[in-house]
């Protein structure tokens, strides 16, 4: 079965640092999306993506987060300059058509520590 | 700000009940939702959607949801130990972002 896949799964370091975060979408969808789940809080929506540009970001995603679609399987998440507070999970998404009946299926996550 | 309120829990049930999981949300052009099971340190596995009023079933599941009363339910029938984890209720808003709740933590016990 088709399956949303994310690497690394556990992602260490400095605050400051640049991390990128990679997810690899089911391969016939055509929207992608990132969230984040700060440890023992709800799961919040960072950005959605079609087409090569954003479709819609949340407050949180602001100048030092960025994402791109760099080839035809990888999807990323950039952020340029990290803190402590984006430690967190972070959760790529991926879903076939952009209508409000269709399922986003989760990747497994990458866990970011930023010490 | 568009909410969606769920008991946190622990709802504690025995083995073999059923588990009555409740949600409710504030944005009245909500269109779609879901129930998602996340165990811990894991990501959200979808379990059910439901999009008109009324319930839907999936085996030991059912979802029932009333725009009206702007709730949406989820039913698991014949708990297991298996089934303990947290349950997220998560609704779109229109844009096809995913709006979740806190979550409500499920023990069944045996």
């Amino acid at each position: 079965e088709p399956e949303v896949t994310q690497t690394p799964s556990h992602q260490v370091t400095q605050m400051g640092q640049e991390v990128i975060l990679r997810c690899v979408p089911i391969s016939n969808h055509l929207y992608f999306y990132w969230y984040r789940q700060i440890l023992g809080q709800k799961v919040e929506f960072l950005v959605s993506f079609y087409n090569n540009e954003i479709s819609e970001k949340s407050e949180i995603f602001d100048d030092q987060f960025s994402v791109e679609r760099p080839d035809g399987s990888n999807f990323t998440l950039k952020i340029r300059s990290t803190k402590l507070e984006d430690s967190a999970m972070y959760f790529c998404a991926s879903s076939e058509e952009d209508r409000t009946t269709d399922t986003q299926y989760f990747g497994p996550g990458t866990r970011l520590t930023v010490l | 700000q568009k909410e969606v309120e769920q008991n946190s829990g622990p709802l504690s049930v025995p083995e073999g009940a059923i588990a009555s999981l409740n949600c409710t949300y504030s944005d009245r052009v909500s269109q779609s939702f879901f129930w998602y099971r996340q165990y811990s340190g894991k990501s959200p596995e979808l379990i059910m959607s439901i999009y008109s009023n009324g319930d839907k079933e999936d085996g030991r599941f059912t979802a029932q949801l009333n725009k009206a009363s702007q709730y949406v339910s989820l039913l698991i029938r014949d708990s297991q130990p298996s089934d303990s984890a947290t349950y997220l209720c998560a609704v779109t808003d229109g844009y096809n972002k995913l709006i979740f709740g806190a979550g409500t933590r499920l023990a069944v016990h045996p």
